[in-house]
């Protein structure tokens, strides 16, 4: 119950395209939910979050889509640059633990130039 | 303003012997947590600490321990240790209020 599934695995897209990455959750306690971005070498550094009172979010060419009904939650990037290839995972937190977050395995994006 | 700084970055140990990773907050940051990310895998919650407490534990051996400190840096101690402890050990802080982790850029550990 405490897991988050992400696919793909890993993902290429062409330079312009969409990258749409998806995660789903069973635990219902989970009311937030954010999107990390990790070059190699380097940590985790959050993207976008959502809570669950809303559908959609969107933070520049990232947008958050939420179904709370189905338990998912995706991350589309529009307008894909090769600068946005690494390693993208979503997460998930319980209430006010929203340090205490579960990850997904994680997806490997390839833009291509 | 300096992110969340953590040593050391990288370090190679024996199977059985203890290691000690620090981390230091972002100023202002109160809470600390840390997470273990195998290669490949998304990070596991270990710990986190607020205000020198721990608040919440993740799914490992008492051989992980830690602390906080009054200037609100952190310890993670891991003792006798085995192959599989070998992972990027990723510190976070955020501001009381529960909202944004900010991540490290992590102590690479290798067990031999």
């Amino acid at each position: 119950q405490q897991q988050v599934k992400q696919s793909p695995q890993s993902l290429i897209v062409q330079k312009g395209g969409i990258s749409i990455i998806n995660c789903a959750y069973e635990n219902t306690a989970f009311d937030y939910f954010p999107w990390y971005q990790q070059f190699p070498g380097k940590g985790p550094a959050l993207l976008i979050a959502i809570r669950p009172d809303v559908s959609e979010k969107k933070e520049g060419r990232f947008t958050i889509s939420f179904n709370k009904s189905a338990k998912q939650f995706s991350l589309h990037i529009m307008d894909s640059q090769p600068g946005d290839s690494a390693t993208y995972f979503c997460a998930a937190a319980p209430g006010q633990g929203a340090q205490k977050l579960v990850f997904g395995q994680g997806t490997r994006l390839t833009i291509n130039p | 303003d300096a992110g969340v700084t953590q040593s050391p970055t990288h370090l190679i140990k024996t199977r059985g012997q203890h290691v000690t990773l620090r981390c230091s907050p972002i100023s202002g940051h109160k809470s600390v947590s840390w997470y273990q990310q195998v290669l490949g895998q998304g990070p596991q919650f270990i710990f986190q600490y607020y205000e020198k407490e721990e608040r919440g534990r993740g799914n490992f051996p008492d051989r992980f321990s830690a602390r906080q400190f009054p200037n609100y840096s952190s310890e993670l101690n891991v003792n006798a240790l085995l192959l599989g402890d070998s992972a990027l050990y990723l510190c976070a802080s955020s501001f009381p209020v529960p909202g944004e982790l900010f991540f490290g850029e992590g102590s690479r550990l290798t067990v031999l």
